[in-house]
């Protein structure tokens, strides 16, 4: 079955760029979208088809896919940004999420 | 605005049933699928399957073929996820979710299904 891998953990200082990746075969050739999820919170989409951000998402986050990896760019980076982030693409009509990554704002 | 709303939380016993229901406002409930996602304590995501309100047809995660029943109540756009045979592994937040793309815009405020003797 397909898989997505993404960090456990990844730290960012307020103000800086945080960036997380989620690798799967071919994953480039596939939409990969994002959510974001804080404690006892639904997940939030806050990137889909690669790069497209929903409306009312800052622009701060971005998103990029190309290759295995899909990558999703926090820029200047906030507290409130604090959360998990889960990566998700689709194979086989099927939909696969990756283990997901605590971002960390020290 | 879309919303779906999910049924409030459940215990129940190894070897039983739940079934959770999902009701959409603020959209056509038969333009869009119905995707059922869990998420056990400390845990990530995980696709359990989708249904076509509109055809009823279903897509079910192969960890949960033959377990999940995802059905529909079309005149009250709500949708319904039955899992059996449940476990204590099966303890978990459940939510249903939607859009209008490959991905999830929407989503419920989760129900907690608790399995304990």
């Amino acid at each position: 079955s397909y898989e997505l891998t993404q960090p456990p953990s990844v730290s960012v200082s307020p103000g800086q760029t945080a960036s997380i990746t989620c690798s799967g075969d071919k994953l480039g050739d596939k939409y990969a979208c994002w959510y974001q999820q804080k404690p006892g919170q639904s997940p939030v989409l806050v990137i889909y088809q690669d790069s497209k951000r929903p409306s009312g998402i800052p622009e701060r986050f971005s998103g990029s896919n190309s290759g295995n990896t899909a990558t999703l760019t926090i820029g200047g980076t906030q507290a409130m940004d604090e959360a998990d982030y889960y990566c998700q693409a689709w194979d086989s009509n099927t939909v696969v999420f990756g283990g997901g990554t605590k971002l960390t704002v020290l | 605005q879309v919303q779906l709303v999910q049924s409030g939380a459940e215990v129940k016993k190894p070897g039983a049933s739940v079934k959770v229901s999902c009701k959409a406002s603020g959209y056509t409930f038969t333009s869009y699928d119905i995707n059922w996602v869990r998420q056990a304590t400390g845990q990530g995501l995980e696709w359990m399957g989708r249904m076509n309100p509109n055809s009823g047809i279903t897509v079910s995660a192969q960890n949960f073929q033959g377990r999940v029943a995802m059905t529909r109540n079309t005149p009250i756009s709500t949708a319904y996820m039955e899992l059996s045979s449940l476990r204590s592994e099966d303890t978990a937040i459940y939510y249903c979710c939607t859009g209008s793309t490959s991905a999830f815009d929407y989503w419920g405020q989760g129900t907690l299904v608790t399995v304990s003797s």
